[in-house]
C-alpha cells in the first residue's frame, strides 16, 4: 500500500542551526502539506502547495520556514535558523482529492 | 471561535463495548469534509474515516462509524466493539470549501480500553 515516508524519524539540532525536513508523498497525489504538533497541542497547519507552488500559509509559515519540491517525488520543508519553540514533531501529508495521508512524523528537538 | 470542539479529553472504554467520541463543529460554508484520525502512542497519524457535508449517508469504514448529524453541527465517531489497540489519542478534522488545502483540528480525545 502507498505510502507517505518522512526522515529523518528524529532530529535533533541546535538553536541558530538549519533543518531539513525531507518527505516522499505518494506518488500519483496532487496536494502536500506540512503540519506541526508540539507535544501536548493540537496540529497546526503550515502550509499546502499545488501545482509547484504555495497554495496557502498559515501565520506560524513565517520567513524562518520555506518548502520545496526539488524533484519529482521529494518534498522538503526548510527551517532556516531554528528556536527553541519549533520543537515538535513535524508531518507531512498528500492527497489527491479527498483525505490526506500522513506520514509518521519527524521529531524535532531543538537545543 | 473554535472551529471543531472536542469536549472530551479523556475517555476509559471497557474493551469490547462501543464507545462515541464527540466532535462539533462550526462553518458556514455549504461544502466542508470531516475527517477522524488516530494518533497511537508511537505518534503517527492515521486516517480512519470521511464525511463530506453532502454526502447523504453516515460515513462507515469496519468498526468505524461517524454519526452526521448537519443540523446540530456534530460528526461524531462511534467505535464498535472496541479493542486494547483503540487505545489512542483521537483527532477530529474540518475542511473547508472545496479546496484542497488547510485541515482544522480539534484539540484530540485521548481514548483509553481497559481489559
Amino acid at each position: 500500500e502507498p505510502e507517505v515516508t518522512q526522515t529523518p524519524s528524529h532530529q535533533v539540532t541546535q538553536m541558530g542551526q538549519e533543518v531539513i525536513l525531507r518527505c516522499v508523498p505518494i506518488s500519483n497525489h496532487l496536494y502536500f502539506y506540512w503540519y506541526r504538533q508540539i507535544l501536548g497541542q493540537k496540529v497546526e497547519f503550515l502550509v499546502s502547495f499545488y501545482n509547484n507552488e504555495i497554495s496557502e500559509k498559515s501565520e506560524i509559515f513565517d520567513d524562518q520556514f520555506s518548502v520545496e519540491r526539488p524533484d519529482g517525488s521529494n518534498f522538503t520543508l526548510k527551517i532556516r535558523s531554528t528556536k527553541l519553540e519549533d520543537s515538535a514533531m513535524y508531518f507531512c501529508a498528500s492527497s489527491e482529492s479527498g483525505e490526506a495521508f500522513f506520514g509518521q512524523g519527524t521529531r524535532l528537538t531543538v537545543v | 471561535a473554535q472551529k471543531i470542539t472536542q469536549t472530551q479529553p479523556g475517555m476509559f472504554v471497557q474493551e469490547k463495548e462501543a464507545v462515541t467520541l464527540d466532535c462539533t463543529y462550526d462553518t458556514s460554508d455549504p461544502s466542508y469534509g470531516l475527517f477522524w484520525y488516530k494518533q497511537p502512542s508511537s505518534g503517527e497519524m492515521i486516517f480512519l474515516i470521511y464525511q463530506g457535508s453532502y454526502d447523504q449517508q453516515n460515513a462507515t469504514e469496519g468498526r468505524y462509524s461517524l454519526n452526521f448529524q448537519k443540523a446540530r453541527k456534530s460528526a461524531n465517531l462511534v467505535i464498535s466493539a472496541s479493542q486494547l489497540g483503540d487505545s489512542a489519542m483521537y483527532f477530529c478534522a474540518m475542511r473547508e470549501g472545496r479546496r484542497n488545502y488547510q485541515l482544522i483540528w480539534g484539540a484530540g480525545t485521548k481514548l483509553i480500553i481497559k481489559p
